[in-house]
């Protein structure tokens, strides 16, 4: 069955400290794995998008890496703000399908 | 701007009451889906379309119906079936391009039923 797991479920930092979420995946045949961040009571966005040939990706703050073999991702969030509180979804997508895989996301919250 | 559009944002309901959600989408896509979130828990699938006229249920279509008459649009109705229906509903729309495809979501409804 495919699946997507998330780690940890909820995680609380402080202000200008560095986080890693992790995600794993049993989706097979693999396409691409996408980290959505969701605010509360919005609906998600997609932060970066990693296709198999992908080992790291980048978008200001986070940088999300893949290992294709090992059926990991992970996500970094680097110097963190208030603003990065909220939930991030791991999403996976399966070959020749429109279907869509989430993970159950991590609760991150942000302190001064 | 092309986007997803969900309405209501909040929506009240008697208990037994059927309630109709409404998702239309300008951005040309194939595939609509319909997502149910709960407090501490993932996003999980209620129904989703791949084409106009055609829809499979998801891993919670109990108690929910849906339709899809036209590429744009894709309501969900909450039937009095549904044991739990208070809960955060998202609909969300995807264009399948293989290694990219992405899925574009609205702002949600929250249905508080009473």
């Amino acid at each position: 069955k495919n699946q997507v797991e998330q780690s940890p479920q909820s995680l609380i930092i402080l202000e200008g400290k560095n986080c890693t979420l992790q995600c794993n995946y049993t989706v097979s045949p693999f396409s691409n794995l996408r980290w959505y961040k969701q605010d509360t009571g919005r609906g998600p966005v997609s932060l970066t998008i990693m296709t198999f040939s992908e080992n790291t990706k980048s978008n200001g703050r986070y940088t999300a890496t893949l290992d294709a073999d090992t059926k990991q991702s992970s996500l970094h969030i680097t110097a963190s703000q208030l603003s990065d509180s909220a939930s991030y979804i791991c999403v996976v997508s399966g070959l020749y399908t429109d279907k869509l895989i989430f993970g159950t996301g991590t609760r991150l919250q942000v302190f001064p | 701007d092309g986007g997803i559009t969900q309405s209501p944002k909040y929506l009240f309901r008697k208990e037994g009451q059927n309630v109709t959600l409404s998702c239309e989408q300008n951005l040309n896509h194939d595939a609509m889906y319909w997502y149910r979130q709960d407090p501490g828990q993932g996003l999980r699938l209620i129904y989703y379309s791949q084409i106009v006229n055609d829809f499979q249920k998801g891993d919670i279509a109990e108690g929910y119906s849906v339709s899809r008459e036209k590429k744009e649009s894709f309501p969900l109705t909450v039937t009095s079936a549904q044991k739990n229906p208070t809960a955060f509903y998202l609909c969300a729309s995807s264009i399948f391009q293989g290694s990219n495809t992405e899925a574009f979501f609205g702002q949600g409804t929250r249905l508080t039923v009473v």
